[in-house]
């Protein structure tokens, strides 16, 4: 059954203090690690795709990287707007569904 | 902007009452997706369709709980007889290559 184990479950910065969220998954055949970032009392907003390991992408403050095993969302020197909660999912190959993480709440102290 | 739009916001019924959902997706995405998020859990599926083709149900909780696209593009999700435990977000995404989904604002279902 394919998994998704997000951690730290919470993860309190001071604005400027970088850092990294784990995303550790099994899956049978990876078609694509997703991550997304939820405010509350919104729908999760996409940020990256990742596909096969050694691929990196950035946008803003945020690296998402990705291995065999598990993704890591780097945040450098992160801003109060950054506080939010980010979720970590997988697809399956031949799925269609996403299998999410519980996520990770960030919390960016000014 | 032209994103996942779903009404209502938020829904409050009474137990044993039969709810809809509506997701309106992003115009020319044939992949739609439906799944719940419940307090302290994490997003689970409910059902994925594409096109024309036979929905993928397999994560539909229980026969109470059935969903249906019209016309390619606007879904309902309907729940019969509502219980306790289906308090929840519910949650629309829609996608045009099976691979970037994006999500809509949600409903939030409360059954009193």
């Amino acid at each position: 059954e394919d998994q998704v184990t997000q951690s730290p479950e919470a993860l309190r910065l001071q604005e400027g203090e970088s850092s990294s969220l784990n995303c550790s998954y099994t899956v049978s055949g990876l078609r694509g690690l997703f991550w997304y970032r939820q405010d509350p009392g919104k729908g999760p907003e996409f940020l990256f795709t990742l596909y096969s390991a050694g691929e990196e992408k950035e946008k803003e403050r945020l690296k998402a990287t990705l291995t065999k095993k598990e993704s890591f969302l780097h945040i450098t020197a992160p801003k109060p707007e950054d506080s939010a909660t980010y979720l970590c999912a997988v697809q399956a190959r031949g799925a269609q569904k996403l299998v999410f993480g519980q996520g990770t709440r960030l919390t960016i102290n000014p | 902007g032209a994103g996942v739009s779903q009404s209502p916001s938020n829904k409050v019924t009474e137990k044993g009452k039969d709810v809809e959902l509506r997701c309106d997706p992003i115009s020319g995405h044939t992949a739609l997706y439906w799944y719940r998020q419940s307090l302290g859990q994490g997003l689970e599926f409910l059902i994925y369709f594409q096109g024309n083709s036979a929905p993928d149900k397999s994560g539909l909780p229980s026969d109470r709980f059935s969903a249906e696209r019209t016309g390619g593009s606007v879904s309902t999700l309907t729940i019969q007889r509502t219980q306790q435990e289906d308090s929840a977000v519910y949650l629309c995404a829609s996608s045009l290559n099976r691979r970037d989904s994006f999500f809509g604002p949600g409903t939030r279902l409360t059954v009193l």
